[in-house]
């Protein structure tokens, strides 16, 4: 079975400071990972994928397969990153079919 | 941003009243997913469908049921709704699974008392 942890529900970070949002995943095949951000009361969005490895909004994700995490991180925390975040996890469930299967999220505020 | 439409986008209904929740889509996408949201359990998977009345479970099946006539429209009912049930409901859809992400609708709340 597949499985995402994020461990901190809650992050609170100053503006300019850095931001590490943690992702650690279990799954046994190849796994595609992923970030979402939810900006209040909006529906989410991608932020970044780990087969991409691409920079949005300042923000980075390495994929570590022998710690098997995902971490996300932006180096100076701007106001308007205050959001809720989630992991995901792409893999293939006992249909055959791959699903995403979701952390719990981490909600970052960044105060001025 | 996608072309994911939900409806409603709010509902207030009483225990034991059957609900549907509509998706529709403009994408022409063959994966469509629905999902709630609730604080402390991050988004779950209800059920999904690969193809026009092709559905399976996900994690959180029990008490929903989903249907889907055609590609652009994947609907949700609770046949008998219970407050268990008062979530944020998202639709999702996607071209393939695997490697390609997901985009996702509005939501929507449904409360039930």
């Amino acid at each position: 079975a597949q499985r995402v942890t994020q461990p901190e529900k809650l992050l609170s970070v100053f503006k300019g400071a850095p931001v590490e949002l943690k992702c650690n995943y279990s799954y046994s095949g190849s796994p595609e990972l992923f970030w979402y951000v939810q900006y209040s009361r909006q529906r989410l969005q991608l932020l970044l994928r780990h087969i991409s490895r691409e920079s949005i909004k300042g923000f980075t994700a390495d994929l570590n397969k022998g710690e098997t995490s995902f971490h996300l991180k932006k180096p100076f925390a701007q106001e308007e990153d205050s959001a809720m975040y989630y992991c995901a996890l792409s893999g293939l469930g006992d249909s055959g079919y791959s699903t995403l299967t979701f952390g719990k999220g981490t909600m970052l505020l960044v105060s001025p | 941003d996608a072309g994911i439409t939900q409806s409603p986008r709010h509902k207030v209904t009483e225990t034991g009243t059957p609900v549907t929740l509509r998706c529709h889509q403009t994408e022409n996408h063959r994966y469509m997913y629905w999902y709630r949201q609730d604080p402390g359990h991050g988004l779950r998977l209800i059920h999904y469908s690969y193809g026009v009345k092709d559905t399976d479970k996900g994690e959180v099946s029990d008490g929903y049921s989903v249907s889907r006539s055609k590609t652009e429209d994947f609907l949700l009912t609770l046949e008998s709704a219970t407050s268990s049930q008062t979530s944020v409901y998202f639709c999702a859809i996607g071209p393939s699974p695997g490697n390609q992400p997901q985009h996702f609708g509005d939501g929507t709340r449904l409360s039930i008392l």
